[in-house]
């Protein structure tokens, strides 16, 4: 069964650098997601991405945060300079259509130091 | 802004047995739900979904109940075994229109032999 996947699996990070995180979707998906895990709380919602544009974002998503698909095949999200608040999991989630599930990565978590 | 809601943080039940596990959401629009098992070091798996057109839907062992006028949603596993421990999340949006998932806060499963 085709599958997200996500790189790396951990990142560790020094406060203030920037960081890249990497999605591969599924080959036929359109809409792809990010979210987070803060240790403990619940998935929280962060940006969503359609035609090589933002449809929706949350508050979460500041000017710190961007999204773009470089390359045709990669997802990425940049935290241009990172906060000890942003150590989280992060998942990729991509979908066909824009309706139905939405088909998650295993995740990269990371640690800022 | 906690618009999806369960309310259990653990459940535990023995195998064989019947796992109900309980969501509530308080905005009526949304009209597609679906429940996630959650893996540690893994990211959520679809597991099964549910028009608000429908008040059930059945899958194997795995059945979503639907009460709209409650805006409650229960997902049952009959019979449950130990490999479904997990935690458990349900989540919601608008079908079809490309939107973000709204999640709980996760009921973690554990199956006893």
């Amino acid at each position: 069964e085709p599958e997200v996947t996500q790189t790396p699996s951990h990142q560790v990070t020094q406060m203030g650098q920037e960081v890249i995180l990497r999605c591969v979707p599924i080959s036929n998906h359109l809409y792809f997601y990010w979210y987070r895990q803060i240790l403990g709380q619940k998935v929280e919602f962060l940006v969503s991405f359609y035609n090589n544009e933002i449809s929706e974002k949350s508050e979460i998503f500041d000017d710190q945060f961007s999204v773009e698909r470089p390359d045709g095949s990669n997802f990425t999200l940049k935290i241009r300079s990172t906060k000890l608040e942003d150590s989280a999991m992060y998942f990729c989630a991509t979908t066909r259509t824009g309706g139905g599930p939405q088909h998650f990565g295993d995740g990269t978590r990371l640690s800022i130091l | 802004d906690q618009q999806v809601k369960q309310n259990s943080p653990s459940l535990s039940v023995q195998e064989g047995r019947i796992s109900i596990l309980n969501c509530d959401y308080t905005n009526s629009m949304f009209d597609y739900f679906l429940w996630y098992k959650k893996y540690p070091a893994e990211g959520p798996t679809f597991l099964i979904s549910i028009s608000s057109i429908k008040d059930k839907n059945e899958d194997g062992r795995f059945t979503v109940f639907l009460n709209k006028s409650a805006k409650h949603l229960s997902l049952h596993i009959v019979p449950s075994q130990p490999g479904d421990s997990a935690v458990y999340f349900c989540a919601a949006n608008f079908y079809n229109q490309g939107g973000k998932l709204i999640f709980g806060q996760g009921t973690e499963l554990s199956v006893k032999p």
